[in-house]
């Protein structure tokens, strides 16, 4: 198994730019979960999903998509990049909303 | 007063020290107290996993949980050069995996 895996591991982009931080997983997962992680903050909540077709908002949503098509992929979409958008971004998934969370190896963005 | 406190350190202990990582909370609902690691530049990954007071041992490490007291404990014995990392405290409410709350996270480096 593979885990989750997350693409690309890093990423500069002009502020206004827009770019999907894609993310898979193997483990046959139905939840999955977008986390940001700022220096000295802990990790934020973007947004989940419980299963193939349904999303919902976590703590820090502006500024982000996400779909959830298939129930390996849980794609993150940001449009019109801006400086606070600048952190890494993790993707995790769990076997139903069990607490053992299981993260990728995080996707290192920054928007100058 | 944040929902969850970390201290943030850096910590740095020499090797085969006892090591202790604490946690405070403000929330007397959390009913679920986990300790990720994460080593630097990967994902967090669960270490220990308690479910409401008492402790839990694993190996080289004990969790402790306080409810009384709204403190949580990690404590590392015989520390190793391979412990070096930021270690997360996490916890929820019987709401589940997407209210969990992470604190900021305490940096470890143990010397050899």
């Amino acid at each position: 198994n593979a885990g989750v895996t997350q693409t690309p591991k890093f990423r500069i982009l002009k502020i206004g730019q827009s770019m999907t931080l894609q993310c898979t997983q193997d483990m046959n997962h139905n939840y999955m979960y977008w986390y940001r992680q700022d220096p000295g903050m802990g990790l934020k909540l973007i947004y989940y999903s419980v299963g193939a077709g349904i999303t919902d908002k976590g703590e820090v949503p502006n500024g982000y998509n996400v779909s959830r098509s298939t129930t390996e992929d849980f794609p993150l979409r940001l449009e019109l990049a801006a400086p606070s958008q600048t952190s890494v971004y993790f993707c995790a998934s769990s076997y139903l909303n069990r607490l053992d969370l299981h993260f990728g190896p995080g996707t290192r963005l920054t928007v100058t | 007063q944040k929902e969850v406190e970390q201290d943030p350190g850096p910590l740095s202990v020499p090797e085969g020290a006892i090591v202790s990582l604490n946690c405070t909370y403000s929330n007397s609902a959390f009913q679920y107290f986990m300790w990720y690691r994460q080593y630097s530049r990967k994902g967090p990954e669960l270490l220990m996993y308690t479910y409401s007071s008492g402790n839990k041992e694993d190996g080289r490490f004990t969790a402790q949980v306080d409810k009384s007291s709204k403190y949580i404990s990690l404590f590392i014995r015989d520390s190793q050069p391979s412990d070096s990392a930021t270690y997360l405290c996490a916890m929820s409410t019987q709401g589940g995996s997407e209210k969990l709350v992470f604190g900021k996270g305490t940096k470890l480096t143990v010397n050899p």
